[in-house]
């Protein structure tokens, strides 16, 4: 099962800062958190992750809390194009035989016009 | 170019007959894994490997094969495919201390 809850669907106007949060009270010490994105049934896109700091790139920012149980993910200015379903997945950076990458139902993020 | 490449993207067959569904990655990555994609069930996963032989159950292996000769491909194996196995199917790859995994363009199967 996905260690993560998301919101099934949200909305964002052209433009505004897109918001996306996620849960995931039952995060691990050595566990990061990942966001992906998948754009009409193309292959799932890395966006950005983090452990505990607030990090920023060119595509978006995230925001973890202090417990780091839950984060956000921010698209700065949302365009037509962002229209996607967006994944939080937790995970372990180093991988072992046991580890394994889980992805939730995800939220689909409309960008209206 | 890094890459994944998955071939075909898609492919329409008939139940029984066995089908190989490749997968290839062009930066060294230890880890490979193949996910399928249902409409309302997201992304789950079949298989994964760690590295060359050394492959393990996801959360959907029935009915599926995979193998991992050489480092760069992984390929899924259907030895007799049924209508239930009709999906979007995504091959993924990443280093296994790296922060991201790259996937593939998905390949589109449908059995009748």
């Amino acid at each position: 099962d996905a260690k993560t809850t998301q919101p099934t669907s949200m909305d964002c106007a052209e433009g505004r800062a897109a918001n996306l949060p996620c849960n995931h009270s039952t995060i691990s010490g050595n566990e990061y958190v990942y966001w992906y994105r998948q754009i009409h049934s193309q292959g799932p896109q890395y966006i950005i992750h983090g452990l505990k700091n607030n990090e920023t790139n060119e595509m978006a920012s995230l925001i973890i809390t202090e417990d780091r149980k839950s984060s956000t993910l921010i698209l700065p200015h949302a365009t037509l194009r962002d229209t996607a379903v967006y994944y939080c997945i937790v995970r372990v950076q180093f991988m072992n035989r046991d580890d394994k990458i889980i992805f939730g139902k995800g939220t689909r993020l409309h960008i209206l016009p | 170019e890094a890459q994944v490449t998955q071939n075909p993207r898609y492919l329409i067959t008939v139940t029984g007959k066995k089908l190989t569904v490749t997968c290839s990655q062009n930066m060294n990555h230890e880890y490979m894994s193949w996910y399928r994609q249902d409409p309302g069930l997201g992304l789950r996963q079949i298989y994964y490997s760690m590295n060359v032989e050394v492959t393990d159950k996801g959360d959907v292996p029935e009915g599926y094969k995979v193998s991992r000769k050489e480092k760069r491909n992984f390929p899924l194996i259907l030895e007799s495919p049924s209508p239930n196995q009709t999906s979007l199917y995504f091959c993924a790859s990443g280093y296994r201390t790296n922060t991201e995994a790259f996937f593939g363009q998905g390949t589109r199967l449908t059995v009748v």
